[in-house]
């Protein structure tokens, strides 16, 4: 079995200032791990993934995600906030064993001016 | 790149009524995936397609739902006899088989209301 755990609802910070939202992760074997956000009434979009190799990912828009195996974690951060970074944001995960993702229940971004 | 494409992208409908939605990939993405997402949470798998073929069905997917992928281009997804449970928005993604590590590109998905 898979599952992915997002511990905050919602993650309050200041343009300007470095944000980290949290995703810790349960799988049998080795994962595969992705992060995406949505915007209001929009789908899932892609903003990184990790699948081995370096356990810092760089992905779009300035998001990169710390890969710890040890504290089965993948949390995603930005050095410098954006308002328009305001979404929510979705970790997944998937067994390599496995063909489909399992995401958590998703954390809000609040970026204030 | 034209992106996944949904339609409609929102339907209302009464209890015990028939819908039915359609999603085309990307077009040379062979696999096909539908999620549920309700309000709160993050997408649920129901099933997907390789090509033409369903290899995946979650026990979510009642004997009310019916997905094809007739000629393993466009999908379609059928509730029958809708149930307020039913409420939901119903998302779209396709991916590329070749590679695993391929993420899956989602559509603006579908939100169901039934009165």
């Amino acid at each position: 079995a898979q599952s992915v755990a997002q511990p905050e609802d919602q993650v309050n910070v200041a343009e300007g200032n470095p944000l980290t939202v949290k995703c810790t992760y349960s799988v049998s074997g080795n994962p595969y791990l992705f992060w995406y956000v949505q915007y209001p009434n929009r789908g899932l979009q892609f903003l990184l993934k990790y699948i081995t190799g370096d356990n810092l990912v760089k992905g779009s828009y300035g998001f990169e995600a710390e890969f710890n195996k040890s504290q089965t974690s993948f949390h995603l951060k930005k050095p410098s906030a954006l308002v328009s970074d305001s979404a929510l944001y979705f970790c997944a995960v998937r067994d390599r064993g496995y063909s489909t993702l399992t995401f958590g229940k998703g954390t809000m971004l609040l970026v204030s001016p | 790149d034209t992106g996944v494409s949904q339609n409609p992208r929102h339907k209302i409908t009464k209890r015990g009524q028939n819908v039915t939605f359609r999603c085309d990939p990307i077009s040379e993405h062979n696999r096909l995936y539908w999620y549920r997402q309700t309000l709160g949470q993050g997408p649920e798998f129901l099933t997907y397609f390789q090509n033409e073929a369903q290899l995946e069905k979650s026990r979510l997917l009642s004997d009310r739902f019916s997905a094809e992928r007739p000629k393993g281009s466009f999908s379609t997804l059928e509730i029958q006899r809708t149930e307020q449970g039913d409420s939901a928005m119903y998302l779209c993604a396709s991916s590329l088989l070749g590679e695993s590590n391929q993420p899956q590109h989602f559509g603006d998905g579908t939100r169901l209301s039934i009165l």
